[in-house]
């Protein structure tokens, strides 16, 4: 079955860093694109950023470039989403979704997102 | 970006209506729409690709349709289960990936 386990509850300061985690499972872990997505309370779901585990190439929504980092380790089929210095209006659910790719025939490649994590909360307080 | 809008923000229907749900992006997109339920508490769950596709094991009383900047998400016959709230999102183009606000499925 494939699945994405992600890292439990965070509750940090503001200021502090914090890595969250997102292990795949069931298939090959460097074929498919990983894709984090935030939900702040109450709201909608924004993508946040992408990268290819193969090798990898990262693209971050510009709302979020900057802010955070992606990155992944093969050898343990997990990727990561990391801050270095949080504030209150981190505070979210952030899940991560395997993205599954679709070729066209002139070659262009488009990616939708069709596993997702259970998702980790993240609270962001003084 | 690519805007996409919902409507309506919230529906109240009872079980067995059929019930639609539109998405309009602020450009084309082509076919590269999906849709995804989200219950509370959960994670969000593709339902449907490439704005049509159905994924594997969703009901079939789910379908999509639409291209270009038009698109909807039908229900044929309204279950309790499906109580949930809905996205569409646009894959088009990747700078950023864009959601819709979502549409609030109830219970009448």
């Amino acid at each position: 079955e494939v699945q994405l386990v992600q890292s439990g509850a965070e509750v940090k300061k503001p200021g502090e860093s914090l890595t969250i985690s997102c292990k795949g499972s069931g298939y090959s872990f460097t074929s498919y694109w990983i894709s984090w997505v935030r939900q702040m309370p109450g709201k909608g779901l924004e993508w946040m950023g992408r990268i290819d585990p193969s090798d990898s190439y990262i693209n971050y929504s510009p709302s979020f470039q900057g802010h955070v980092s992606i990155s992944v380790d093969t050898s343990i089929s997990t990727a990561y989403l990391q801050w270095s210095s949080l504030e209150a209006s981190d505070t979210a659910m952030y899940y991560c979704a395997r993205m599954i790719v679709t070729m066209t025939e002139d070659s262009y490649y488009y990616y939708h997102m069709n596993v997702w994590g259970k998702g980790t909360p993240v609270t962001v307080s003084s | 970006d690519f805007r996409m809008t919902q409507s309506p923000s919230t529906l109240s229907a009872s079980v067995g209506d059929r019930v639609t749900i539109t998405c309009r992006a602020s450009q084309s997109i082509s076919r590269w729409l999906a849709w995804y339920q989200q219950k509370p508490g959960k994670a969000p769950k593709l339902l449907i690709y490439e704005a049509s596709t159905l994924e594997s094991g969703v009901p079939s009383r789910f379908s999509g349709s639409g291209s270009g900047t038009d698109f909807t998400l039908s229900i044929s016959s309204l279950q309790p289960d499906d109580i949930a709230t809905y996205y569409c999102q646009q894959y088009a183009s990747y700078s950023p990936y864009t959601f819709g606000q979502g549409t609030k499925l109830e219970i009448k």
